[in-house]
C-alpha cells in the first residue's frame, strides 16, 4: 500500500545544533505538509509544499520538496529547546484526498 | 474561533464494548477526518467525511465506523474492542475543498479521545 516513511524516529541534539527530518513516499505525492505534535498535544500545522522542488522557510525552519515528489526534508538550523517535540511529515498521494503520515522524528534538545 | 473540540477526553472500557467519540470540528469546516495514534504504528488515518458523506478510507476493521452529522460534528464507534484497540483518537477538522492545484486542506486537529482498553 501507500506509505510515507520518515528517518531518523528519534534525535537528540545540543541547543544550537542543526536538526533534518527526511521523510520518502513509495508513490509521487500532490503534496506534502509538515506537522508539529508537543509532548502531550496535538499536531499543529506548519507548511504545506505542492510545487516540484519547493522550498520554503519560516524562521529557522527549512523545508524541501524533492524534484520527483516522493522526498522531503525539515530542516532546523541552531536549535533551540522551544523546538522540542514530534515532527510529522503528511503526503497526499496522487491527490488522494487522503494524508498518509510518517511515523515522525521526535526531537530533543539538550540546553 | 473555537479550535475542534473532542469528548470525552478520556475512556476506560474493557475487551468486548463499544466505544463512541464525539468531535466537533471548527465552524464552517465541512470536513473531518479520525486518526488513530500509538506509538508503535504513528498517526493511522481512519477516515473522513464531508458532507454527512464518507470520503476517504483508511485500512481499519469495520469494527471502526464513523459518520457526521448536518452541523459537521462527527462520531466515531468502536465495536468489540480490543486491547489493541488503546490509542489516542485524534479528529481533525478542515475545509474540505479539492484543489485542482494539487494543495489539501490545512488539518486543524482536536486535543484528541485517549481511550485505554483493559
Amino acid at each position: 500500500g501507500q506509505q510515507v516513511m520518515q528517518i531518523p524516529q528519534y534525535q537528540h541534539v545540543q541547543e544550537g545544533e542543526d536538526f533534518t527530518t527526511y521523510c520518502n513516499s513509495s508513490t509521487t505525492l500532490s503534496n506534502i505538509q509538515w506537522y508539529k505534535q508537543r509532548p502531550g498535544g496535538h499536531p499543529v500545522f506548519l507548511i504545506q509544499l505542492v510545487k516540484s522542488g519547493e522550498v520554503k522557510k519560516q524562521k529557522r525552519l527549512t523545508f524541501q520538496f524533492g524534484e520527483a515528489k516522493k522526498n522531503s526534508s525539515l530542516h532546523i538550523t541552531a536549535t533551540q529547546t522551544t523546538d522540542v517535540g514530534t515532527y510529522f511529515c503528511a503526503g497526499n498521494p496522487s491527490n488522494t484526498g487522503k494524508l498518509i503520515f510518517g511515523q515522525g522524528t521526535t526531537l530533543q534538545v539538550k540546553p | 474561533k473555537a479550535g475542534v473540540t473532542q469528548t470525552p477526553r478520556y475512556l476506560i472500557k474493557t475487551r468486548g464494548q463499544q466505544v463512541t467519540l464525539s468531535c466537533s470540528p471548527i465552524s464552517g469546516h465541512r470536513s473531518v477526518s479520525w486518526y488513530q495514534q500509538t506509538p508503535g504504528q504513528g498517526l493511522q488515518f481512519l477516515f473522513e467525511y464531508f458532507s454527512e458523506t464518507q470520503r476517504n478510507k483508511g485500512n481499519f476493521p469495520g469494527r471502526f465506523s464513523g459518520r457526521q452529522f448536518s452541523n459537521s460534528r462527527s462520531e466515531m464507534n468502536v465495536s468489540t474492542l480490543e486491547l489493541g484497540d488503546s490509542a489516542l483518537y485524534l479528529c481533525a477538522s478542515s475545509l474540505g475543498a479539492q484543489r485542482p492545484s494539487g494543495a489539501t486542506d490545512t488539518q486543524y486537529f482536536g486535543p484528541g479521545t485517549r481511550l485505554t482498553v483493559l
